[in-house]
């Protein structure tokens, strides 16, 4: 089954460094998003991208934040001078069309960035 | 984007069916009801997902009853690895950008 994979697995950064997360979202997949979740708390929202531009952002994602498809496959989370802040799981996903309630997104199992 | 409520937390045990219900008073006509499962530090993994009546998958069954105002997921014979967090979801397509709104969830405590 196809599946959704994020690289790294866990990143470690002192704080104002930039760090790139980074996602492969299924092959056949036209819409893409980005979600963050600190420990102990809910999912939250933060992007979704679309024909290579953005589609939706939430408040979290202000100007220290930017997504990119460099490429036909990767899709990349870009946090500038991270904050203590930013200490959370970010998880990639992706689904067919993102158009309708109906349509299922695929997650990916998750980076943790850890800020010092 | 209808206000979903469902109980924080159930325990339940080995073999025994779970029944987790979601009340969606403000739920739109055009609104689906989709759950999602979560494992600890693992992405949300979609479940089922319906509009009305009875659902069911290999994993789980929706029953949603005629005002829609309302839903139940229920497991059948749960086992220690459905311990997770499991979400109700309703109108997370009406924005078009397909983005979904997770709440703080229901999270099941399977025992031995």
């Amino acid at each position: 089954e196809p599946e959704v994979t994020q690289t790294p697995s866990h990143q470690v950064t002192q704080m104002g460094q930039e760090v790139i997360l980074r996602c492969v979202p299924i092959s056949n997949h036209l819409y893409f998003y980005w979600y963050r979740q600190i420990l102990g708390q809910k999912v939250e929202f933060l992007v979704s991208f679309y024909n290579n531009e953005i589609s939706e952002k939430s408040e979290i994602f202000d100007d220290q934040f930017s997504v990119e498809r460099p490429d036909g496959s990767n899709f990349t989370l870009k946090i500038r001078s991270t904050k203590l802040e930013d200490s959370a799981m970010y998880f990639c996903a992706s689904s067919e069309t993102g158009l309708h309630s109906t349509d299922t997104q695929y997650f990916g199992p998750g980076t943790r960035l850890t800020v010092l | 984007l209808a206000k979903t409520t469902q109980p924080i937390s159930m325990d339940s045990y080995e073999g025994q069916e779970v029944n987790i219900t979601c009340s969606h008073n403000n739920i739109a006509t055009n609104d689906y009801i989709t759950w999602y499962q979560q494992f600890p530090s693992q992405g949300p993994r979609f479940i089922i997902q319906g509009y009305k009546t009875k659902v069911t998958n290999e994993v789980a069954s929706l029953f949603i009853p005629a005002d829609r105002k309302s839903s139940t997921l229920s497991l059948p014979r749960v086992s220690l690895s459905d311990t997770a967090v499991y979400y109700c979801l309703v109108g997370v397509g009406s924005s078009n950008t397909g983005k979904l709104i997770f709440g703080q969830g229901t999270t099941l405590q399977v025992k031995p």
